[in-house]
């Protein structure tokens, strides 16, 4: 079946720093990908949504100087966060569509998830 | 507010138990719901994807139902096992909108 790869699947970095999450759709074409960030025991919040070749679109209250997404190419998408603080520190799990199929009833494919802390 | 809602919030079962979990949603024109399972720590795993016409599919001892009605859809475990621990997502799309509008989860509890 379709995977969708992350990485790293934690990083521990220092505040202030930069760290970069890397999403993968392994062997399908993904016209788009999600951005999402879960805190403990609380549902995925989506953050963004990034289409190839164009800019990634956020939801209200996500940074986008904070939350840089690129999405290069159908099956690479990057979400990096800028100058970390440790209030940043959550579980940021992409998802990839399908592009086999029309419309959004196409499959969704989740990543496996990158579990950031900041110190 | 939210446009999906899920209940019970977190269930404990004993293990070769059934149980039952629920999702509502007012998301309209509606497209299609599906079901994740969402181990701890690890990415949500797709059960099922139900669009408008289909009542029910099963994935294993899983089985979903869809009242595009009611707007309502439940999904049932059969014979539960531990490996059934986890939080389930209920996930709703609308028509011509690429947006999904997320469940809150049900976090269930398999006990052996």
């Amino acid at each position: 079946g379709a995977v969708v790869s992350q990485h790293p699947s934690w990083v521990i970095c220092k505040s202030g720093t930069s760290v970069k999450i890397e999403c993968r759709s392994l062997d399908f074409q993904a016209t788009t990908m999600f951005w999402y960030r879960q805190f403990p025991k609380q549902s995925l919040m989506l953050m963004a949504t990034s289409n190839e070749g164009s800019k990634a679109t956020y939801e209200q209250g996500v940074e986008k100087d904070k939350f840089l997404i690129n999405h290069a190419s159908l099956t690479l998408s990057t979400l990096t966060v800028t100058s970390a603080h440790p209030e940043d520190s959550s579980f940021y799990i992409c998802s990839a569509r399908w592009r086999g199929r029309a419309g959004n009833t196409g499959e969704l494919f989740f990543g496996e998830g990158s579990r950031l802390t900041v110190l | 507010k939210n446009q999906v809602e899920q209940s019970p919030q977190s269930l404990i079962i004993l293990e070769g138990k059934n149980c039952t979990l629920q999702c509502n949603y007012t998301v309209s024109p509606f497209s299609n719901l599906r079901w994740y399972k969402q181990d701890t720590g690890r990415g949500p795993v797709s059960l099922t994807i139900m669009t408008f016409s289909e009542n029910t599919k099963s994935n294993g001892r899983y089985t979903a139902t869809l009242d595009a009605d009611t707007k309502q859809s439940s999904l049932h475990i059969t014979a539960s096992q531990l490996s059934d621990s986890a939080s389930y997502i209920c996930v709703v799309s609308a028509v011509f909108d690429y947006k999904l509008s997320f469940g809150a989860g049900t976090t269930v509890t398999v006990r052996a």
